[in-house]
């Protein structure tokens, strides 16, 4: 089954740690999102990447990094820099050179930090 | 920057019956796309719909059409025939058409209830 897949469901960390959120896609997609979902703010751009070894800030890139070392994988750490990290995170796919560009989903990650 | 607006956080629907949710969006250019994204307790985002802004004619999935309105920058969501699995949030999205512009801009949502 193509699809994209997050990991894990449910991340528990003490502020202060660093921690990488994994995003992996089979869909031999170029295109790769993260974006954050908090409660009444829909989803915000973190960082996408276009295509393998390059990628780009979104809206509020401050506190997160990301490689793009491989084209199936695209993983999001959130830094102890981030101020609020606490939020569901959400990573996307597209074909880059589509028309429409359809993004699909992963099931997203929640993360928890105290 | 552009900006997309939902003005109903939430919306209730009586089974069988018909609903409409409201989109507008704020832009410049003439090209875009424009999208309706479901968000159901799973949190799994679930393409509904999209509108190429050059086509004239409004998209159609099954039950779920859109009334796109370019010059007033409105592109509604109606569900038909309402059933309990459209209980869910739905967001609006809009990206542009120029090269390099793959990012999606979401509104905050409206919440879905559908009621037996």
């Amino acid at each position: 089954d193509g699809g994209i897949t997050q990991s894990p469901k449910y991340l528990f960390r003490k502020e202060g740690q660093n921690v990488t959120l994994s995003c992996e896609q089979n869909l031999n997609h170029d295109a790769m999102y993260w974006y954050r979902q908090d409660p009444g703010q829909g989803l915000r751009l973190i960082y996408y990447s276009q295509i393998v070894n390059d990628f780009q800030k979104g809206d509020i890139a401050e506190g997160y990094s990301v490689s793009r070392e491989k084209k199936e994988s695209f993983p999001l750490t959130v830094t102890s820099a981030q101020k609020n990290p606490t939020a569901f995170y959400l990573c996307a796919s597209s074909i880059y050179s589509a028309g429409h560009n359809e993004q699909y989903f992963g099931p997203g990650t929640r993360l928890t930090v105290t | 920057a552009q900006t997309v607006t939902q003005s109903q956080p939430e919306m209730s629907v009586q089974e069988a019956e018909t609903v409409t949710l409201s989109c507008t969006y704020d832009t410049s250019e003439s090209d875009y796309y424009l999208f309706w994204y479901k968000q159901p307790p799973s949190r799994q985002m679930i393409l509904v719909i999209r509108q190429e802004a050059y086509k004239q004619q409004n998209a159609t999935e099954n039950r779920f059409s859109v009334n796109f309105q370019k010059a007033a920058k409105s592109f509604s969501l109606k569900i038909s025939d309402s059933q309990l699995g459209d209980a869910a949030m739905y967001f609006c999205a809009y990206r542009s058409a120029k090269g390099g512009s793959e990012k999606l801009v979401f509104g905050k949502g409206t919440k879905l209830t559908v009621n037996p």
